[in-house]
């Protein structure tokens, strides 16, 4: 089975609203975690990323938090713009190797005018 | 260009022909890797080239799929005798160390097609 998942498939917020976007994951050995932004007919963009020996890692306008207590991953974006609209990935890490990045089917972020 | 480039972009083909897609990494970028991405799916990892180990060919789905890179440059990956089940886009992403190390920068994907 898949040990990343997502809690919602589709998200809508308001533009201007802050949005969050939720992860699960099963595999408590994972150390990694990146954010990924997909929008129609791209390839994946990297957002953020933390690793298990943090809790919190902002960027611009994005903030991510790890709770490793219950597994749980998280995407802050403030202040959504219509550019947010895309597919956000999470993907975790399991221990070394490439076959290791696990990504989750992906949460569909719709920014309402 | 500074981007990971893949081609082509777009590719309909019938079932049971071979097809060959090819991905032109970032320059100096050690580590290359493909993704298939089925319609509203997440990402399927297939294979990790990295530097000039072997190849982890792990998460090919079958023999029908193989890839191969020419040192730390261009990589194709041939899928043969396609089936309807092949149809996807193809992402293929490089990276200058390996996963843990920095970020993946991907491609806009090669759509294939199978009627």
């Amino acid at each position: 089975g898949e040990s990343v998942g997502l809690h919602l498939p589709t998200l809508s917020v308001q533009e201007g609203d802050n949005s969050i976007i939720n992860c699960a994951y099963s595999n408590s050995a994972s150390d990694y975690f990146i954010w990924y932004k997909q929008e129609s007919g791209k390839g994946p963009q990297f957002i953020i990323d933390i690793r298990s020996n943090m809790d919190k890692r902002q960027g611009q306008r994005v903030t991510v938090l790890l709770n490793k207590t219950v597994k749980h991953l998280s995407l802050q974006i403030a202040a959504t713009q219509p550019g947010d609209s895309a597919v956000y990935f999470c993907a975790e890490l399991q221990g070394g190797g490439a076959d290791g990045l696990t990504f989750g089917k992906g949460t569909h972020l719709i920014i309402q005018p | 260009g500074a981007g990971v480039s893949q081609s082509p972009s777009n590719k309909v083909t019938e079932k049971g022909k071979d097809v060959e897609l090819r991905c032109d990494p970032i320059s100096g970028h050690t580590a290359l890797y493909w993704y298939r991405q089925r319609l509203g799916q997440g990402l399927e990892f297939l294979i990790y080239f990295q530097g000039n180990s072997a190849p982890d060919k792990s998460g090919l789905p079958s023999d029908r799929f193989s890839a191969e890179r020419t040192g730390e440059s261009v990589s194709t990956l041939t899928i043969q005798r396609t089936q309807q089940e092949d149809s996807a886009v193809y992402l293929c992403a490089s990276s200058l160390r390996g996963v843990g190390t920095g970020e993946l920068f991907f491609g806009e994907g090669s759509r294939l097609t199978v009627l």
